[in-house]
């Protein structure tokens, strides 16, 4: 079946260095990818989506490109600061998605002010 | 604009105690509604969908149970709690398998 991996289970930085959280996917044909974030106490809100292949999705700074090839949708920011701190979740609507996201395991990010 | 309204905010509940948790979409006719559980620290796991009134598909039971009385609103309830219960529910909707979006969720503590 469809699956999302995320390598990272938290990720530790300081304002203004570089992120990358990586995500890839395993899916037939070409599902929509997604990158959520949920900050504590809080119900997940989507910061972007991608359907097709190179498309390129962004919001507030952070952006993912859909690679077919690599099959991944690998989240960056150039520079984080400390509200960025929250739980980042990559996931994908397959075409046989029957009504379920598949979710990625989520990352921690923590902002060592 | 749509909004989604969840209550309680939050519950604390003894083991064996009956559970009902609300969702109500305001904005939107006809939306399928979705229940999802986070343990704390927790990944998100979909419980139930409904894409219709009446008409509810369990993904994960969990003990637990659905019901879409309303168009707008979206039921999850148990007669009995366990101890695994413990966590936050989240109601979500979107329209054609796009988007989700979720409600503010409500946090449940089972003692």
């Amino acid at each position: 079946g469809d699956s999302v991996t995320q390598t990272e289970g938290q990720v530790a930085l300081s304002e203004e260095d570089f992120l990358t959280i990586h995500c890839n996917y395993s899916a037939s044909g070409y599902p929509t990818l997604f990158w959520y974030v949920q900050y504590p106490g809080e119900g997940p809100q989507l910061l972007f989506r991608a359907s097709r292949d190179k498309e390129k999705g962004s919001s507030r700074g952070f952006e993912a490109t859909y690679d077919k090839g690599t099959t991944s949708f690998h989240l960056r920011k150039a520079s984080v600061q400390e509200s960025d701190s929250a739980v980042y979740y990559c996931a994908l609507s397959g075409v046989d998605s029957n009504y379920q996201l598949i979710w990625g395991s989520g990352t921690k990010l923590i902002i060592k002010p | 604009a749509q909004t989604i309204h969840q209550w309680p905010v939050a519950e604390i509940k003894a083991v064996g105690s009956p559970l009902s948790l609300g969702c109500t979409i305001k904005g939107k006719s006809s939306p399928n509604l979705y229940w999802y559980w986070q343990a704390t620290g927790g990944t998100l796991q979909q419980l139930f969908y409904s894409i219709t009134v009446g008409q509810v598909e369990s993904v994960v039971q969990l003990n637990l149970s659905a019901s879409r009385p309303k168009d707008d609103q979206f039921i999850l309830s148990t007669e009995k709690l366990l101890l695994s219960h413990s966590g936050f529910y989240l109601c979500a909707w979107n329209r054609d398998r796009e988007t989700l979006y979720f409600g503010s969720g409500t946090r449940l503590t089972v003692l």
